[in-house]
C-alpha cells in the first residue's frame, strides 16, 4: 500500500520569504500522480499543484512550485514570496494511475506566515 | 465558481444513533468520495462511487458504513449505528471523469458522537 509522509508538523515564514514543505511517499507503482492541497482554517481543501509522474518537469503554478525527485520519491513544494493568505494547512496527497481513484494523504504541514 | 457543498457544517448525535451526511458535488461531476479526518490525524478515504454504485471502498468503510445517491444532486453518507470513534470531520469531493486528476473537495462535516 502506498504511503505519504510529511515530516514538518508545524513551518512558519516571514511574509514575502520562501518556504518549501516536505513530502516524500513510498510505492511500488511507476504511473501515479502527486498533489498538493491546501485546506485554509475553516475552508475546504483547494488544489494547489499538482504532478505527473511521468513528467521529468517540476510543475509551476505562479508562486508555487514543486522539486519532484521519482528516484527519492520526494515531492517538495515551495512557496515563494509567502502572502499573509497562504497560511494554512498543506497536505501531500498520492494516486494511483492505474489501480482505484482515491488520494492517499500525509499528516498534513500547518503553515504560519509571519507579517 | 462551482463548489462542493455539505450539510450540516457540524453535527453530535448520541452513541449508537444512525446519522446521514449529505454533499451536493459539482453538477457535471460523474464520481463521487468520502474521506474522513479523525481529529489530529490524516485525511482517509472511505468510498468512492460512480453510475449509482460503489467503485472502491477502503478497510474502514464497514457494513456500519453506506453511501447512496438518492436524487441528482445529493450524495449521501449513513452511518446506521455511530459509535464514539466515528467521530471526525467527513469530506465529501467529486471529480468530473475517471482521467481527471482533480478532486474537488467540500468544507466537511464535523461528526461528534457523544
Amino acid at each position: 500500500a502506498q504511503t505519504v509522509t510529511q515530516s514538518q508538523p508545524e513551518m512558519s515564514v516571514q511574509e514575502a520569504e520562501t518556504v518549501t514543505l516536505s513530502c516524500t511517499y513510498d510505492t511500488s507503482e511507476s504511473d501515479y500522480y502527486l498533489f498538493w492541497y491546501k485546506q485554509p482554517p475553516s475552508r475546504q481543501m483547494i488544489l494547489v499543484i499538482r504532478q505527473e509522474a511521468y513528467k521529468q518537469q517540476n510543475a509551476t503554478e505562479n508562486r508555487f512550485s514543486v522539486n519532484f525527485q521519482k528516484a527519492a520519491k520526494s515531492f517538495s513544494l515551495k512557496i515563494s514570496d509567502s502572502q499573509l493568505g497562504d497560511a494554512a494547512m498543506y497536505f501531500c496527497a498520492y494516486r494511483s494511475a492505474t489501480s482505484g481513484q482515491n488520494f492517499v494523504f500525509g499528516p498534513g504541514t500547518r503553515l504560519s506566515v509571519l507579517p | 465558481e462551482p463548489e462542493v457543498t455539505q450539510t450540516p457544517s457540524h453535527q453530535v448525535t448520541q452513541m449508537g444513533q444512525e446519522v446521514i451526511l449529505r454533499c451536493v458535488p459539482i453538477s457535471n461531476h460523474l464520481y463521487f468520495y468520502w474521506y474522513r479526518q479523525i481529529l489530529g490525524q490524516k485525511v482517509e478515504f472511505l468510498v468512492s462511487f460512480y453510475n449509482n454504485e460503489i467503485s472502491e471502498k477502503s478497510e474502514i468503510f464497514d457494513d456500519q458504513f453506506s453511501v447512496e445517491r438518492p436524487d441528482g444532486s445529493n450524495f449521501t453518507l449513513k452511518i446506521r449505528s455511530t459509535k464514539l470513534e466515528d467521530s471526525a470531520m467527513y469530506f465529501c469531493a467529486s471529480s468530473e471523469r475517471y482521467s481527471t486528476h482533480e478532486q474537488f473537495f467540500g468544507p466537511g462535516t464535523r461528526l461528534t458522537v457523544l
